[in-house]
């Protein structure tokens, strides 16, 4: 069974740049989230979807950050503008329903110069 | 609001050493606990987990104790190897809620031969 997917590994850009992060979840989980990591932190929670539909986008900065989930499938967080404090590792991970195990992709390591 | 504190890092052992990773938690109601491990270059993986008070989670040789009097989850494993080198997350769901993961800062362990 193929793992959670995501794309670029790495992504290097200066501050008010946008950039977008795609994320291929585990074929047929429903539930999908992404976390930034910021260097020598946990991960935390950006928005969380069931389907697509948002079940909790509590803390994700709506001014810069933005995520879709089209047809409960693929996913993309998207950054616009970019900020230096930006700057960590974007993980997404998936689940079969809500309440079940997450696994995790590899993540996209973002630096913003 | 919900939080992990995890044992600063780094941790150095030698091969065969026993390992104790620290992890308290602040959480109302009855949260689930998880430790997770991230290889170098790898994705987060689930290590083991327990859901209810003195559950022990198991996995790998690794055993964590579910401690509702001292709100604690703490890590051990009884001889370490070199292939145990990676970083510990410990994180907590509150399945009464929408169970997404806090987790702790980390902890990077380092075995030497």
């Amino acid at each position: 069974e193929a793992g959670v997917a995501q794309s670029p590994r790495y992504k290097i850009i200066e501050k008010r740049q946008s950039v977008a992060f795609w994320c291929n979840p585990i074929s047929g989980h429903a539930t999908l989230y992404w976390y930034q990591q910021i260097l020598g932190q946990g991960p935390k929670l950006l928005i969380q979807f069931q389907n697509n539909g948002v079940v909790d986008d509590s803390q994700l900065p709506k001014d810069r950050f933005s995520a879709e989930r089209l047809k409960g499938v693929d996913s993309t967080l998207k950054i616009q503008p970019a900020k230096l404090e930006d700057s960590a590792v974007y993980l997404c991970a998936s689940s079969s329903d809500r309440g079940h195990e997450q696994y995790f992709g590899p993540g996209t390591r973002l630096t913003v110069t | 609001g919900n939080s992990v504190t995890q044992m600063e890092g780094p941790v150095t052992l030698s091969e065969e050493a026993f390992l104790t990773i620290n992890c308290t938690y602040t959480a109302t109601g009855y949260p689930s606990l998880f430790w997770y491990v991230q290889y170098p270059g790898e994705g987060l993986q689930l290590l083991l987990k327990a859901t209810k008070a003195d559950d022990k989670g198991s996995n790998k040789g690794f055993e964590a104790t579910y401690r509702k009097e001292t709100t604690s989850f703490h890590l051990e494993k009884g001889s370490v190897q070199v292939s145990d080198s990676a970083v510990y997350f410990c994180a907590l769901s509150d399945l009464g809620g929408n169970e997404k993961l806090t987790f702790g800062t980390g902890t990077r362990l380092t075995i030497i031969p």
